[in-house]
């Protein structure tokens, strides 16, 4: 069985703070993405990599960044966290050999 | 780019079939792909179409037609743990493995 795993469920922080969301997958998977998901506006890709150093924008990084320095583990960073940066942040992860991709159970950020 | 549509919301009779519709418009297209997700989990994996036509998977299938830029999820035999949102999710050409999802369709099955 895939496992993603992050690193908390629910988070709270105040404005200007940096905030790191952790990412792990356990499946040796070459893929791995940030996603945020907001009512009304659905699941919206900020940042992937697929490979270790790699990283590709998605359509909103503005204001976030990223790392991948292992292969099993993608941290985002909220270098200044903001209010509107308040949402679910989930993680996934997936194979180059298959498609799917395969999601953590989400970081609650809220923002103060 | 490319604008994902899907219905927001369905409501369907435990033990009834429902069809949720999602249609596209991409520059290049190199998958199709439907998640379920509860409330408060995370999406998880139901179906993937590449070429045109039905997949079946228990009560579960997929529908694609690539030139009509349009695909179905279709729920057989609806239990209320149905009761969730479905997301359409597009895999573009040259997206290297990234996903564009639609905005999802909540489906609330009833007694």
């Amino acid at each position: 069985d895939v496992k993603v795993t992050q690193s908390s469920r629910y988070l709270v922080k105040r404005t200007g703070e940096k905030v790191f969301l952790e990412c792990v997958q356990d499946m040796d998977h070459e893929n791995m993405f940030w996603y945020r998901q907001d009512p009304g506006l659905g699941l919206r890709l900020i940042y992937f990599s697929y490979d270790v150093k790699m990283k590709e924008k998605g359509d909103i990084p503005e204001g976030y960044s990223v790392s991948r320095e292992k292969k099993e583990r993608f941290s985002l960073i909220l270098e200044s966290a903001s209010t509107n940066q308040t949402s679910m942040y989930l993680c996934a992860s997936s194979s180059s050999s298959q498609e799917t991709q395969y999601f953590g159970p989400g970081t609650r950020l809220l923002v103060l | 780019g490319q604008n994902i549509d899907q219905p927001t919301e369905m409501t369907a009779t435990e033990g009834a079939i429902v069809q949720i519709n999602c249609t596209y418009q991409t520059s290049g297209f190199n998958g199709l792909f439907w998640y379920q997700q509860h409330a408060g989990e995370a999406p998880t994996f139901l179906s993937y179409n590449v070429l045109d036509g039905l997949e079946e998977k228990g009560r579960f299938s997929s529908f694609l037609s690539r030139s009509k830029g349009y695909s179905y999820l279709l729920l057989k035999e609806l239990q209320m743990k149905d009761s969730a949102s479905y997301l359409c999710a597009v895999r573009p050409l040259n997206s290297g493995y990234a996903l564009n999802f639609g905005k999802g369709t909540s489906l609330l099955v009833t007694p």
